[in-house]
Parts: C-alpha cells; sequence; structure tokens
C-alpha cells in the first residue's frame, strides 16, 4: 500500500538560511510525487511535482526537491528562506494515472527573523 | 483563470443538524476530489468524480455523507446528521488528466466546520 512519511512535524530556522524537508514514501511502482504548501486558513498551493525524468525538481517560489528512488525519498530544499514561507508543507504520493494522492501529515516551516 | 471556489468560508453548526458544502472546480477539469483534512493532519480523500460519476467512494461515510456533482461540473457534499468528529476542513480540488498524463490538483480554500 502507499504511504507517505514526514518525519518532522516541526522545523525552525532563521531567516536566511538553507531549508530541507524530508519526505519519504512506500510505493512499489514509480510514484508520482508532489509538495503542496498550505498557509493558515487556506487551501493547499502546489510547489513542485515530479513525474519521469529529471530527479532534481524546480518549483515556484524557490524551491526545488530531489527524487532519490534507491532511498524512496523526495526531500524539498530552499537555498534560503524568507519570512514569508513560514507555513505547512505537505507530501504526496499517488500511483501513475488512478489520480489518487496520498498525503503526509506535514512539516509545519517557522521562520525566525 | 479563475479557481476552485468553495463555499461556505466557514460553518458553525450543531450537532445532529444537516450541512451542505459546495465546490465549483476549474472550468475544464473532469476530476473533482473532496478531501476531509483534520486538525494536524494532512488531507485524506473522501470522494473522486471522473466527470459526472463517482469513481472512488471507498472513504465515504457512507451512512451519514452524500455527494453529487450535477452535469460533470459543480459538486455538493453533504453531512445529515453531522457528529462532532466531523469538525474538521474540507477540501475540494479539481484536475485535469488525459489517458497518459495526470496535471495535479488545484485546490480551492476550503470549508471549516465546527460541530457544537
Amino acid at each position: 500500500a502507499q504511504s507517505v512519511t514526514q518525519p518532522d512535524i516541526h522545523i525552525t530556522v532563521s531567516e536566511g538560511a538553507s531549508l530541507e524537508l524530508r519526505c519519504n514514501y512506500s510505493y512499489g511502482a514509480t510514484p508520482y510525487l508532489f509538495w503542496y504548501v498550505q498557509s493558515p486558513g487556506q487551501g493547499l498551493q502546489l510547489l513542485l511535482k515530479y513525474f519521469s525524468g529529471d530527479t532534481l525538481v524546480q518549483g515556484i517560489k524557490g524551491f526545488e526537491a530531489e527524487f532519490k528512488r534507491s532511498q524512496s525519498s523526495f526531500n524539498l530544499r530552499k537555498p534560503s528562506v524568507h519570512w514569508s514561507d513560514a507555513a505547512e508543507y505537505f507530501c504526496a504520493v499517488g500511483a501513475a494515472l488512478t489520480y489518487k494522492y496520498i498525503f503526509g501529515t506535514g512539516t509545519r516551516l517557522k521562520v525566525l527573523a | 483563470e479563475a479557481g476552485v471556489v468553495q463555499s461556505p468560508r466557514y460553518k458553525i453548526i450543531e450537532k445532529k443538524q444537516p450541512v451542505a458544502f459546495w465546490c465549483n472546480p476549474i472550468s475544464g477539469h473532469n476530476t473533482l476530489y473532496w478531501y476531509r483534512q483534520n486538525l494536524g493532519q494532512g488531507p485524506e480523500l473522501l470522494i473522486r468524480y471522473e466527470n459526472e460519476e463517482a469513481v472512488d467512494d471507498s472513504q465515504l461515510p457512507k451512512d451519514r455523507f452524500s455527494a453529487e456533482r450535477l452535469k460533470g461540473v459543480d459538486s455538493t457534499l453533504k453531512i445529515q446528521p453531522a457528529e462532532l468528529g466531523d469538525s474538521a476542513v474540507y477540501l475540494c480540488a479539481s484536475s485535469y488528466h488525459s489517458r497518459d498524463r495526470d496535471y495535479g490538483y488545484t485546490f480551492g480554500s476550503g470549508t471549516r466546520l465546527t460541530v457544537v
């Protein structure tokens, strides 16, 4: 069965510091992988997605993620965090062409000025 | 392009009362989803529509929840009667996919339901 694990419930970084949010998945075949961001009281916004091809994926707002099949991971990174990045981040996995995604429990990011 | 529109944004009801949520997906999107997000959790799928057909409702508590998607466009999700444990954010999402391509979801802002 598909599953997604986000090991870090909360992460705090200083503004300008680098960021890495971890995501591990369990799936037998090649998964579709996504990162979404949710600001308080808002819906989820797609940051980036991986379907196939280049394992380093660029997204919006300066985020990137790297698909590592050997580690079953799809970690989200940003070289320099801005205060506006404070939000909750969700990793999701979907089976190819099933159009059904499983979401992780989220990582809440706090940014210190 | 307008995004996925949901209403109402907030709803407070007493337990045992009925409640309904409405969703207008992005024009041209053939797939519509209802998700429930409990506090501190990720979204969980309730039901998925392909056009007007419910193709995955395995997670929908059918004793009290119902959904419809008229003419393959707008959708409503209903709870009757509501229970305290139904307090959550109800998210609607839509997507377009072809036979060999999945473009990912677009989510609405959600409806925050509080049952007292």
